[in-house]
């Protein structure tokens, strides 16, 4: 079946750099996107959002690009920190579906340096 | 304190035995999903309920049941036809409108001894 997935498994940055996780997606009739951050033994904590209408959306230190062409979606994390360290998780789903749950990738682990 | 609960956060059973994880949320959302999230791996839906009394299957249903009487609660009662249950189980909520952002609980870990 269709489903999502991220091109690295483990990311590993130094304290101050920019982040960036990417992730696949290949339901192409997918519009609606999330990115969650999952730190170790807790539940994945919601990050940002973006409706396939858009192409760039931004948050507080956070910004998501979705390119629809390819089938694509980032997420940067701009000055990353420590805290920051965690498995990254794109989600997507189809919002003329009657589908309501999400469908998930395998995850990112970022780990920053100090 | 507005949230999604679960209880407990640690939880052993004994093979053969039946065991019921609690899921509570006071954000007033419509819709609860239960998700299980084995090591290294993404979510996989168990259930979701839309509505009071309603609910259905996700893509791993096998082994697993639930009730939605209330609007707060959606426990997952894992069977004893559970083949693999040693997990860490998920419950997320969202309000049924769209896009129909769902928020996640902390997590119940479940191991079978």
């Amino acid at each position: 079946g269709e489903s999502v997935g991220l091109h690295l498994p483990t990311l590993s940055v130094q304290e101050g750099d920019n982040s960036i996780i990417n992730c696949a997606y290949s339901n192409s009739a997918s519009d609606y996107f999330i990115w969650y951050k999952q730190e170790s033994g807790k539940g994945p904590q919601f990050i940002i959002d973006i409706r396939s209408n858009m192409d760039k959306r931004q948050g507080q230190r956070v910004t998501v690009l979705l390119n629809k062409t390819v089938k694509h979606l980032s997420l940067q994390i701009a000055a990353t920190q420590p805290g920051d360290s965690a498995v990254y998780f794109c989600a997507e789903k189809d919002l003329g579906t009657g589908r309501r749950a999400l469908t998930f990738g395998s995850g990112t682990r970022l780990q920053v340096q100090p | 304190d507005g949230g999604i609960t679960q209880s407990p956060k640690y939880l052993f059973r004994k093979e053969g035995q039946n065991v019921t994880l609690s899921c509570e949320q006071n954000l007033n959302h419509d819709a609860m999903y239960w998700y299980r999230q084995d090591p290294g791996q993404g979510l996989r839906l168990i259930y979701y309920s839309q509505i009071v009394n309603d609910f259905q299957k996700g893509d791993i249903a096998e082994g697993y049941s639930v009730s939605r009487e209330k609007k707060e609660s959606f426990p997952l009662t894992v069977t004893s036809a559970q083949k693999n249950p040693t997990a860490f189980y998920l419950c997320a909520s969202s309000t049924g409108t769209s896009p129909d952002t769902q928020y996640f609980g902390p997590g119940t870990r479940l191991t079978v001894l």
